[in-house]
């Protein structure tokens, strides 16, 4: 399957402060890469949908003012948590939709950033 | 728009027990459905999918059913094993969603014990 690489896999920041998280596929081109947030023991909440070259759409509710998505490259989409709260703090997961023969339409996910702010 | 309920909430088996996770989805365009597992502090990982132009899928210890006429489909995890212990996640994907985002169900919690 096609490899999506996340750094970094945990962070701790003080309040105030931005944070940026990093997802490249890596054996692949993404056009589309999605960002999710989760909480402990729950299901994946879509924030947004990176498209390259680009403005991300935001799901409701997501602040696209506070989460900054960037998507500059076929293999690289950035999140930055701008001003940082406790409330922020969370576990933060890219995905990327495959493109070719094998993975074609397939969504593969980062291994997560586990953000923790003070 | 999607909605996919997944069922049990927590599943605890013995090892060598079978597995099932149930799924439930909405919108009957939805036409691919795949199934993630997620280990304690990663990301969640693929495991399989299937469309709705195929019934059933199997690899290895792993099958997935799907009907289309109920809207619903299974994850099957035979002769499980401890290593198998994670949350499990379905999903849905409708085709006018864009760039094929997914619609999860609520995870289920499966315990493999020794």
């Amino acid at each position: 399957g096609a490899v999506v690489s996340q750094h970094p896999s945990r962070v701790i920041c003080k309040s105030g402060t931005s944070v940026k998280i990093e997802c490249r596929s890596l054996d692949f081109q993404a056009t589309t890469m999605f960002w999710y947030r989760q909480f402990p023991k729950k299901s994946l909440m879509l924030m947004a949908t990176s498209n390259e070259g680009s403005k991300a759409t935001y799901e409701q509710g997501v602040e696209k003012d506070k989460f900054l998505i960037n998507h500059a490259s076929l293999t690289l989409s950035t999140l930055t948590v701008t001003s940082a709260h406790p409330e922020d703090s969370s576990f933060y997961i890219c995905s990327a939709k495959g493109t070719g023969a094998s993975t074609n339409e397939k969504l593969f996910f980062g291994s997560g950033t586990q953000l923790s702010v003070l | 728009g999607e909605n996919v309920e997944q069922h049990p909430s927590t599943l605890s088996v013995q090892e060598g027990d079978s597995a099932v996770i149930k799924c439930t989805y909405s919108d009957s365009a939805s036409n691919y459905f795949p199934w993630y597992k997620q280990e304690l502090g990663k990301g969640p990982q693929l495991i399989i999918d299937i469309r709705s132009n195929v019934g059933e899928k199997k690899d290895q210890r792993i099958a997935v059913t799907l009907n289309k006429t109920a809207k619903h489909f299974s994850l099957h995890i035979t002769e499980t094993q401890p290593e198998d212990s994670a949350v499990y996640f379905c999903a849905a994907s409708p085709p006018y969603n864009q760039g094929g985002k997914l619609i999860f169900g609520q995870g289920t919690e499966l315990s493999v014990k020794p």
